[in-house]
């Protein structure tokens, strides 16, 4: 398996534009968590879906940021305006339940965004 | 205040030698992850805490919860260079499983050969 796929790698945008992450959990997963790693406030805690459907999304800052995901196999966290201050690093995870409390994340690569 | 406080914040040591990294909660522990991360990448699954008094080893790391003192603590022996990264821990605080967990800022390990 490849593992859990992000893209970009990296993103440098401008203040004020919108930002589109992309995500594509590993098969068969049927969660799919997103977090932001920052030097300040280190590995939070965004939104998780579980089958599709956002279960808890109390870790989203603000109106700005917005998670869908369309189908099983894809997620798409987006910013929109973005500002310097979600500059960040954003990593999505995925996770298979098998009908267990607890279960090991996989973190994909990350995508480091920078805001200008 | 850090509900997760990981310590020390940075640490180098010597290849061979052994080292701790403690997790400590402000809230109940109901489970403990411990990841590794290294630049650029994601984090890798290392091991996972349960019940109190329990302890994990994979290797030379060994990982134990002390649900009292919430605290868990991840011991490597005999370090070597592969062993370099950031290491943290992940709470669930909730009873809620591995679904909300709250991670630390993480630890820097350098070991130099």
């Amino acid at each position: 398996d490849a593992g859990v796929i992000q893209s970009p790698r990296h993103e440098v945008t401008e203040m004020g534009q919108e930002v589109t992450l992309r995500c594509k959990p590993i098969s068969g997963h049927d969660y799919l968590f997103w977090y932001r790693q920052t030097m300040m406030r280190g590995l939070e805690l965004l939104i998780y879906f579980n089958n599709n459907v956002p279960i808890d999304d109390s870790g989203m800052p603000e109106d700005r940021f917005s998670a869908k995901m369309p189908n099983a196999s894809f997620s798409t966290l987006k910013i929109q305006p973005s500002e310097p201050r979600d500059s960040a690093v954003y990593f999505c995870a995925s996770s298979d339940y098998r009908g267990q409390l607890y279960n090991e994340q996989f973190f994909g690569p990350g995508t480091r965004l920078t805001v200008l | 205040s850090q509900e997760l406080e990981q310590s020390p914040q940075s640490l180098i040591v010597q290849e061979g030698k052994n080292l701790t990294i403690n997790c400590t909660s402000s809230k109940t522990l109901y489970g403990l992850y411990w990841y590794k991360q290294k630049y650029g990448e994601g984090l890798i699954f290392l091991m996972m805490l349960q019940k109190g008094g329990e302890e994990k080893s994979h290797e030379k790391i060994t990982a134990k919860l002390d649900e009292k003192k919430q605290q868990s603590s991840l011991h490597i022996t005999a370090s070597q260079p592969s062993h370099a990264g950031i290491y943290l821990c992940g709470a669930d605080n909730t009873g809620a499983g591995s679904y909300q967990l709250t991670f630390g800022k993480g630890t820097k390990l350098s070991v130099i050969p």
